[in-house]
């Protein structure tokens, strides 16, 4: 398994600021994901992150709004951008141990935007 | 692209007793993975069962364990003997295979409540 902690568990924003989510991993993982949990919703995926490679973001999400960095094997970090009230939620990374898409899934970050 | 149903929102069962959850899947693949996660208040994501879609045979985990269907593109997940610690959202969620480069496509979730 894999010990994943998150920076910060919540916070509360005011709008058109940003904030920055930082997931750092135990052990060496070659992806990590990004995934947004609006309130009562499901799991949604912002973005894939590679080390050493440009995100790729799913459909919906864009680097401006949501960029992303992967600056070693264990740590990545997810900015939202000029804040609305329509970013508020749960936003989750999690990592892949690569062998069997198994995912382990990081405390999460609860964000309100005011 | 691949989509993922659950088609009970909430689903309540006596403790001690047998539930089963549904998930229905879309997938023009046929090489893939299956899970199911479950998510308690504290929101923190849990690994409860994984099936890799070529094997036949229905995984277990111990009070856990899975009908899957792939002709039918149905995963559903049972659970024996119902404990509190069961109440959560359950997700079932979906992955193409290979060596773990796709992220997860998630079901709307089933909301289970377990009564003592």
């Amino acid at each position: 398994s894999a010990v994943i902690s998150q920076k910060p568990s919540r916070d509360i924003c005011q709008r058109g600021t940003s904030l920055t989510i930082q997931c750092q991993v135990d052990s060496q993982v070659t992806m990590m994901f990004w995934y947004r949990q609006q309130p009562g919703q499901s799991l949604t995926l912002i973005a894939t992150a590679n080390q050493g490679s440009e995100a790729t973001y799913e459909s919906g999400f864009v680097i401006d709004k949501f960029p992303i960095s992967r600056p070693n094997l264990t740590f990545s970090t997810l900015t939202v951008s000029n804040m609305s009230p329509e970013d508020s939620s749960i936003y989750l990374c999690s990592v892949d141990r690569g062998w069997d898409n198994e995912q382990f899934f990081g405390p999460g970050t609860r964000l309100t935007v005011l | 692209a691949q989509t993922v149903t659950q088609s009970q929102p909430e689903m309540s069962v006596q403790e001690a007793e047998t539930v089963t959850l549904s998930c229905t899947y879309d997938t023009s693949e046929s090489d893939y993975y299956l899970f199911w996660y479950k998510q308690p208040p504290s929101r923190q994501m849990i690994l409860v069962i994984r099936q890799e879609a070529y094997k036949q045979q229905n995984a277990t985990e111990n009070r856990f364990s899975v009908n899957f269907q792939k002709a039918a593109k149905s995963f559903s997940l049972k659970i024996s003997d119902s404990q509190l610690g069961d109440a959560a959202m359950y997700f079932c969620a979906y992955s193409l295979a290979g060596g773990g480069a796709d992220g997860l496509t998630f079901g709307k979730g089933t909301h289970l409540i377990i009564q003592p």
